[in-house]
């Protein structure tokens, strides 16, 4: 099993539509975990931290799930500016920093 | 601005050859890490360290060796280049666990690795 999976898509959804990426981990002693975005021939940038309670960056939610060891973001609204591929990503240790990333999803937004 | 740079955008190598990827980061930080990126498969770790001289390998380490001197400088070689080594490298580094924003990776532009 993969320690990070994702839903490699590709998401073709139009312009307003909301949209739900799901992220899985092996890992249950994982202590931090981060939803990356990737341009085209562009190196990953982060979207934001996922915290226990949920948290909300304007259009974009992400919620995670320890019980179920799920990662979830959420983006309503969706812009053009919003394809790309979206990276789960998991410190898979609590004391050290191995830091995995899934295989993204990539997201295409359409007029 | 540019914070994490790694020296070589584009490398063409012979099978055999001796490679080497450098990484720099001038904002202090304890850990760095490389990736490797290829279609399908994600960013997939190599090695990563938390300290100078200190290296963990990370999920695919074979054929790869890193090296530490310095806590700014983080080196990737790969002793006998193979064909299945071309892709796409990314160094990054963090704050170290614990800190505040640790954890967030910040990335150089990557270097892309063909070996013929």
């Amino acid at each position: 099993r993969k320690e990070v999976e994702q839903d490699p898509g590709p998401f073709n959804v139009p312009e307003g539509a909301t949209v739900a990426f799901n992220c899985t981990y092996s890992n249950s002693a994982s202590q931090s975990f981060f939803w990356y975005r990737q341009d085209c021939r562009k190196e990953p940038k982060l979207l934001m931290s996922v915290y226990s309670s949920g948290n909300e960056d304007g259009r974009f939610t992400a919620q995670l799930n320890r019980a179920s060891q799920y990662i979830s973001l959420l983006i309503r609204d969706s812009k053009l500016s919003d394809s790309a591929t979206y990276l789960c990503v998991v410190n898979m240790y609590s004391s050290a920093s191995k830091i995995i990333f899934g295989s993204g999803t990539r997201l295409s937004i359409r007029p | 601005d540019v914070k994490v740079t790694q020296s070589s955008r584009y490398l063409v190598k012979r099978t055999g050859e001796k490679v080497f990827l450098e990484c720099v980061q001038d904002m202090d930080h304890e850990n760095m890490f490389w990736y490797r990126q290829d279609p399908g498969l994600g960013l997939r770790l190599i090695y990563f360290s938390y300290d100078v001289k200190m290296k963990e390998k990370g999920d695919i380490p074979e054929g790869y060796s890193v090296s530490r001197e310095k806590k700014e400088r983080f080196s990737l070689i790969l002793e006998s280049a193979s064909t299945n080594q071309t892709s796409m490298y990314l160094c990054a580094s963090s704050l170290r666990t614990g800190a505040p924003g640790a954890n967030v990776l910040t990335f150089g532009a990557g270097s892309r690795l063909t070996v013929l």
